[in-house]
């Protein structure tokens, strides 16, 4: 069975700190695809990125970095210079390799607060 | 419109009422997903569609009844409620593996 992990369900930082959120999921799959969205106060979830098991280079996007680690089964996200409107809670996922579209397995979340 | 759009935003419902959530996407996507989100669970997925067949049924009650009349929409027809089932009802598409798009959900609650 799959299983995402965040370890963190809350971090509170201050406007302009660095953060990590952390993601460790354990999969039977050899082919599978990693994910992360954002779930603002709207409720709204928002795609950031998807990352299939193949890649494990690291991704920068902005402010925003993915550090995919297949040995630890982890795929960490890091906010640099975080900013209020980063609040939010943060979701990790893993997708089943299925041709009949994408089975999504969460992890709990992390409500991340970043005060000014 | 633009996404995935889901109305109504907001259902209040007895335990003996039956309602429908609908959930239309404009992204010409050919999968289309239930998901319930509640305060004390990580998302769950309650049911999958691919080009309009039904490919997951995730151990859901009976009294909740999708409905997928073709590639843009999506119905969670709700029959008989209980308290435990109020939460957030997502839909979400996507074009075979590719990323899920959500839409704003409705929040559930039921009395």
């Amino acid at each position: 069975a799959q299983k995402v992990t965040q370890a963190q369900t809350e971090i509170s930082v201050v406007e302009k700190e660095d953060v990590t959120l952390d993601c460790v999921y354990e999969t039977r799959d050899t082919t599978y695809y990693l994910f992360w969205y954002k779930q603002p106060p709207s409720g709204e979830l928002v795609f950031l990125i998807r990352r299939n098991s193949f890649d494990e280079q690291n991704e920068i996007s902005g402010r925003y970095s993915w550090n995919f680690q297949k040995s630890t089964s982890s795929f960490n996200f890091t906010i640099t210079a975080s900013q209020v409107v980063d609040s939010a809670v943060y979701f990790c996922a893993l997708s089943e390799h299925n041709n009949a579209g994408n089975m999504l397995t969460f992890g709990g979340g992390t409500r991340l607060m970043v005060k000014p | 419109e633009t996404g995935v759009t889901q109305t109504p935003r907001h259902l209040v419902m007895g335990m003996t009422n039956k309602k429908s959530l609908k959930c239309e996407q404009h992204l010409g996507h050919n999968a289309m997903y239930w998901y319930k989100q509640s305060a004390k669970k990580p998302l769950e997925l309650m049911f999958v569609y691919s080009l309009e067949e039904r490919v997951e049924n995730n151990s859901v009650p009976s009294r909740f009844s999708p409905e997928c009349p073709n590639s843009s929409h999506l119905f969670l027809h709700l029959h008989t409620l209980q308290p435990e089932d109020s939460a957030l009802y997502l839909c979400a598409s996507s074009q075979d593996l590719d990323e899920q798009f959500f839409g704003p959900g409705t929040r559930l609650t039921v009395l």
